[in-house]
């Protein structure tokens, strides 16, 4: 158990660039959530799968943002034509999906959009 | 409806006090509590979690105090220590834990 990995760690960016993230699970698990932090806040949901069905996408922040999970391993979250505002840390979470099984978070992706 | 209010956001006390962190719901909905720690730089870690059905969970020394009619619930760190400095979230979520809500989180400083 490696735990939750995310790539890359930080990213700046200039508006109106996409810019893509990637989160690896935890082997064994097969639900994947995205989780936005901003600075002196607590993390806001985004979108979740189980295995590579995305069951939740309603609280994408807007449709700029998008999820994958093609093969129910790794996860991809975009983000189109950036914003000022979208700069955040943007967190992944993985869990076993039975009954209240912990979120297990990895430590982020923060993005600085300039 | 779907707001969890935390206070205090910051909180200073001295090593082998107790610290106490609150937190307000409304959505009668959520059944499941959660606490998360987290360090600078890292994400945030699981603490300890409590369902409605019982109204205190204890894990070494952290306990969760719940109170159904209020829609309260609260982190008890028993001994504080300077490793305990963290900044802490409580979370809400009706679905099993699936989508969380989280509090704003308060700053905790335990001073040596």
């Amino acid at each position: 158990d490696t735990g939750v990995s995310q790539d890359p760690r930080h990213k700046i960016t200039k508006r109106g660039q996409n810019v893509t993230f990637r989160c690896d699970p935890i082997s064994e698990h097969n639900r994947l959530y995205w989780y936005r932090q901003t600075l002196g806040q607590g993390p806001e949901f985004l979108t979740y799968f189980q295995n590579e069905a995305q069951l939740e996408k309603s609280r994408l922040l807007s449709d700029r943002f998008s999820a994958e999970r093609p093969k129910g391993s790794f996860s991809t979250l975009e983000i189109q034509r950036t914003e000022q505002g979208d700069s955040a840390m943007y967190l992944c979470a993985s869990s076993s999906g039975q009954g209240g099984s912990p979120l297990h978070f990895g430590n982020g992706t923060r993005l600085t959009v300039t | 409806q779907q707001q969890v209010k935390q206070s205090p956001q910051s909180l200073i006390v001295q090593k082998g006090g107790i610290s106490i962190i609150n937190c307000a719901y409304e959505n009668t909905a959520f059944d499941y509590f959660p606490w998360y720690q987290q360090f600078p730089g890292k994400g945030p870690a699981l603490l300890i979690a409590i369902r409605p059905d019982v109204s205190e969970k204890k894990e070494g020394r952290f306990t969760i105090s719940f109170n159904k009619s209020a829609k309260q619930f609260s982190l008890h760190i028993m001994d504080s220590q300077p490793g305990d400095s963290a900044t802490y979230f409580c979370a809400a979520s009706g679905d099993a834990g699936n989508m969380l809500t989280f509090g704003g989180g308060t700053r905790l400083m335990v001073k040596p």
